[in-house]
């Protein structure tokens, strides 16, 4: 069965310091991959997606994602973060077009530290 | 338009009751979503609907009755629920799917508690 992995559940970090969330899955095939992030009880923000081309994606907010096809990875990365990122996020993948279903990982608590 | 909007934000309701949820978007996305997120988890798929017919159900209890009037409304209808049902009910939408991707538009969700 296809399978998203999020190794951290939770990941503290200073203000202004860099971190990386990451997120693997199993598959063998084409994927559409995307980050979520989910502010307390609030609904899931698209982050940013990849579904073809360049495999390096960025978000409006500073944060990236690399698509690693070989290490079947999906990375998140932000070079400086604020307190105002502390949340949520979900990496989901879409395991083959055509599917309506997402396979979600289960989520890394990102808190950042005055 | 790029939202979702649900009703109520906050509801509270008793084993014996009825309630409905709601959910409304205006993308023109032909497939909508129902799920359920308990704290501190991923959300679970519910169901879906595709042209405004039911195109998959997670084996969900019959206590939680989905309806799609049209293109723009999603309702969730509740009965006899219990108390474990309590959670976050969230709606997405999105176009079908295809080569471009079907990317979920979420909407902020239904806080449901349930006594």
């Amino acid at each position: 069965a296809q399978s998203v992995t999020q190794l951290d559940s939770q990941v503290p970090v200073f203000e202004e310091a860099p971190v990386e969330l990451r997120c693997n899955y199993s598959s063998s095939v084409s994927v559409y991959l995307f980050w979520y992030v989910q502010y307390p009880n609030q609904g899931l923000q698209l982050l940013l997606k990849y579904l073809s081309g360049s495999t390096l994606v960025e978000s409006i907010n500073g944060f990236e994602a690399e698509f690693n096809k070989s290490q079947t990875s999906f990375h998140l990365r932000k070079p400086s973060v604020h307190i105002s990122d502390t949340a949520e996020y979900f990496c989901a993948v879409i395991p083959k077009p055509g599917t309506y279903k997402y396979i979600f990982g289960t989520g890394t608590r990102l808190k950042v530290l005055a | 338009d790029t939202e979702v909007t649900q009703t109520p934000k906050h509801l509270v309701m008793g084993m014996t009751n009825k309630k409905s949820l709601k959910c409304e978007q205006h993308m023109g996305h032909r497939a909508m979503y129902w799920y359920k997120q308990k704290a501190k988890k991923p959300p679970e798929l519910m169901f879906v609907y595709s042209y405004e017919k039911l195109s998959i159900n997670e084996s969900v209890p019959s206590r939680f009755s989905p309806e799609c009037p049209n293109s723009s409304l999603l309702n969730l209808h509740l009965h006899a629920l219990q108390p474990e049902d309590s959670a976050l009910y969230l709606c997405a939408s999105s176009q079908l799917p295809g080569p471009g991707g079907n990317e979920q538009f979420f909407g902020p969700g239904t806080r449901l508690t349930v006594l």
